[in-house]
C-alpha cells in the first residue's frame, strides 16, 4: 500500500524562479495539505486542497499557490522564490475535509533557494 | 490564537532510561493533540493522538501521553528507550480541522 509520495526528493532554485512540487496522496485518501517546515522549525501549515478547492489557507503570500486534480494528486507551486522559502516541503493527506482521520506525510521535497 | 510550545530544544537519554517530553498548548476549547516523530530524511509519523476519553492515550512503539487540562498539557513518555528512539519529536493541535499547528520540536538523542 503505497503512501503518500512527493517529487522532487531535492532541487535547487535560485532567487525570482518558480518551482512546482508534486504529491500524491495514500491509497484511499482525497484530501492533501502542504506544509513548509524550516531548518530547526516545526512545519508551518500552508493550505489544504479537498475536492479539486482550496478550502483553507495559512499565513502564506500569494506567491504560494496549488492545484488539486481529479485523482486526488496536488502541486504546490512557489513564484519569485525568495531565500526564505529555502525549507522542507510536507505534503500530507487523509480522508475527508472533516472528520477524526489523521494526516499522513510524506517524506518530503527539500528546496533550497539560493 | 492557539499555540503549542515544546520547552526542550533537545534531550540527551541513556538507552534504557526513562523519556518524558514535554508539550503546553493554549486552546480555548477541548482540543485534538497530537505526537508525531520525524526520523532524518523521513516524513512525520503518528505516534498516539488524543480527541476526548481517557486522558492516558497508548500509541505505538511503546509510547504513551498524557492529557492533562488543567496544566494545559500533553506530555509524552516511554519507559525504556531504544537506540531507535532517536528523532525529532512534534506535538500538534488541530485548531480547524486539517489545519495542524505544530510546536517547534525536540530533538531526543540516546546515548549507549
Amino acid at each position: 500500500d503505497a503512501g503518500v509520495t512527493q517529487s522532487p526528493t531535492h532541487l535547487i532554485k535560485t532567487r525570482g524562479q518558480q518551482v512546482t512540487l508534486r504529491c500524491s496522496p495514500k491509497s484511499g485518501h482525497d484530501t492533501v495539505s502542504w506544509y513548509q517546515q524550516a531548518l530547526g522549525q516545526g512545519p508551518q501549515f500552508i493550505f489544504q486542497y479537498y475536492e479539486e478547492e482550496e478550502r483553507q489557507r495559512g499565513n502564506f503570500p500569494d506567491r504560494f499557490s496549488g492545484h488539486q486534480f481529479p485523482n486526488y494528486s496536488s502541486e504546490l507551486n512557489v513564484n519569485a522564490l525568495l531565500l526564505g522559502d529555502s525549507a522542507l516541503y510536507l505534503c500530507a493527506s487523509s480522508l475527508g475535509e472533516q472528520g477524526t482521520n489523521v494526516l499522513t506525510f510524506g517524506a518530503g521535497s527539500r528546496l533550497t533557494v539560493l | 490564537a492557539q499555540s503549542v510550545t515544546q520547552p526542550d530544544i533537545h534531550i540527551t537519554v541513556s538507552e534504557g532510561a526513562s523519556l518524558e517530553l514535554r508539550c503546553n498548548y493554549s486552546y480555548g476549547a477541548t482540543p485534538y493533540l497530537f505526537w508525531y516523530v520525524q526520523s532524518p530524511g523521513q516524513g512525520l509519523q503518528l505516534l498516539l493522538k488524543y480527541f476526548s476519553g481517557d486522558t492516558l492515550v497508548q500509541g505505538i512503539k511503546g509510547f504513551e501521553a498524557e492529557f492533562k487540562r488543567s496544566q494545559s498539557s500533553f506530555n509524552l513518555r516511554k519507559p525504556s528507550v531504544h537506540w531507535s528512539d532517536a528523532a525529532e519529536y512534534f506535538c500538534a493541535v488541530v485548531e480547524v480541522w486539517g489545519k495542524f499547528q505544530f510546536g517547534a520540536g525536540t530533538q531526543v538523542v540516546v546515548t549507549p
